[in-house]
This record gives structure tokens, C-alpha cells and sequence, in this order.
């Protein structure tokens, strides 16, 4: 079964511009992780954030992670062609076993 | 540094059949995860192997199973083939060294039953 949702499903945008995504979650974590996936390819791990944290940034990419409120967002600034893909959010729960529960994903295009 | 190597890279089996796929981590990762993916279910977590055990197991039914060996190297086996059973099979390993560690997946085994 799938942790919760992600929102939007699917989303357009002009190369430059920032896309932004939305996860929303059901229980209690340890850390949330974002994925890329590209055409059915392997998963590629793009930033973890853990549960103490509220916001965390790496290169073009910015996570938030509200644990009150059980979502996340992600949020890829002047995006580029490549950056074409499905992004998926995954929670941890921790608790010793090693166990990713992903969300249903946002299919990304980037129009040049 | 090699990644996650799993193998083969594309299966067509038909029902009934079973399959065993294989998975190869990262050098000196010891826990390794398998996922199914398909449009319908999306990605969905099957077990995980450290040290050779079974440590977390997801909700599929027991024709699905797997194994670790003691170089880490890990295979599924799904016996009497569904249709579906058709899917992107992902492999993930992680050094597991403390809790909370991104995984490195692999290119998956896209397995169609037929």
C-alpha cells in the first residue's frame, strides 16, 4: 500500500522555470527521501530529510518537511530539459529494517 | 566505485514458469531491498536482507521469496508466474552504517509474463 499522496500527478513547465511538489504522508518517519526515475529506469536518490529538520537544500533542489502537518515538498528551481522525469517521495520509518514506502510519484516535463 | 547491478535486464517468462532475478550491491553494503513496480500499484517494498536475514518482509504472497549470500549478492524467486507478476523489479542497497541512509537502486529487471 502506498504511504500517501503525491500532488500534482503530473506537471508542464517552460525550461527556467520552478517546479514544485507536494507528499503527503500517514504515520510517523524517520527521515523522507526524493527519488528521480527516468523512464522506468532505476531510482536515483536525490536528498533525505529526516525528521528533526525543517528544510534542506542541495544544489538546484529545496526540501521542507512539515512532521505537524505529515507532508513535504520539493522544489527544483530554473529547471532544465533533463530534469524531465517521475519524482517520487519516500518515507522511512526507521525502526531497525530497512523498508521505503514511496508515494504514487509527479510526472515532471520540462518544455523547451 | 561499481553501483547496483542487477541481472537480467529484461525477462519474458510465461505463466506458471518461475524466475529468479539477481542483484549485486554496492561494495561492502550489506542490506539489500527489493521493490516491484508496476502503473497500478505504483512502487511497492518486498523484503530486505542484512547479513544473510530476512529482516522485513512486504505484503506478497509467499510465491514471492529471497535469499542473501554471504558476499551480499541477493536473488528473488517468484514461482508459478502471474500474469500479474509483470513488473519493474527494482534492488536497492544501502551501507546501513547508521539509521536513515539513502538507498542505491539499480536499473531494475523488467520481468513480463505472458
Amino acid at each position: 500500500s502506498q504511504q500517501g499522496e503525491e500532488d500534482p500527478q503530473a506537471l508542464s513547465i517552460q525550461e527556467g522555470e520552478n517546479a514544485t511538489m507536494n507528499c503527503s504522508y500517514k504515520t510517523s518517519i524517520n527521515n523522507l527521501q526524493w527519488y528521480r526515475q527516468n523512464s522506468g529506469r532505476g531510482l536515483v536518490h536525490l536528498i533525505l530529510i529526516r525528521s528533526n529538520e525543517r528544510e534542506k537544500h542541495s544544489g538546484r533542489l529545496r526540501v521542507t518537511l512539515d512532521t505537524s502537518k505529515k507532508s513535504s515538498s520539493l522544489l527544483i528551481t530554473a529547471s532544465r530539459a533533463a530534469d524531465t522525469a517521475s519524482y517520487f517521495c519516500a518515507t522511512d520509518a526507521g525502526q531497525g529494517a530497512q523498508k521505503l514506502v514511496f508515494g504514487q510519484g509527479t510526472r515532471l516535463t520540462i518544455n523547451p | 566505485k561499481a553501483g547496483v547491478t542487477q541481472t537480467p535486464r529484461y525477462l519474458i517468462k510465461t505463466r506458471g514458469q518461475q524466475v529468479t532475478l539477481s542483484c549485486s550491491p554496492i561494495s561492502g553494503h550489506r542490506s539489500v531491498s527489493w521493490y516491484q513496480q508496476t502503473p497500478g500499484q505504483g512502487l511497492q517494498f518486498l523484503f530486505e536482507y542484512f547479513s544473510e536475514t530476512q529482516r522485513n518482509k512486504g505484503n506478497f504472497p509467499g510465491r514471492f521469496s529471497g535469499r542473501q549470500f554471504s558476499n551480499s549478492r541477493s536473488e528473488m524467486n517468484v514461482s508459478t508466474l502471474e500474469l500479474g507478476d509483470s513488473a519493474l523489479y527494482l534492488c536497492a542497497s544501502s551501507p546501513r552504517e547508521r539509521a536513515g541512509s539513502g538507498y542505491t537502486f539499480g536499473s531494475g529487471t523488467r520481468l513480463t509474463v505472458v
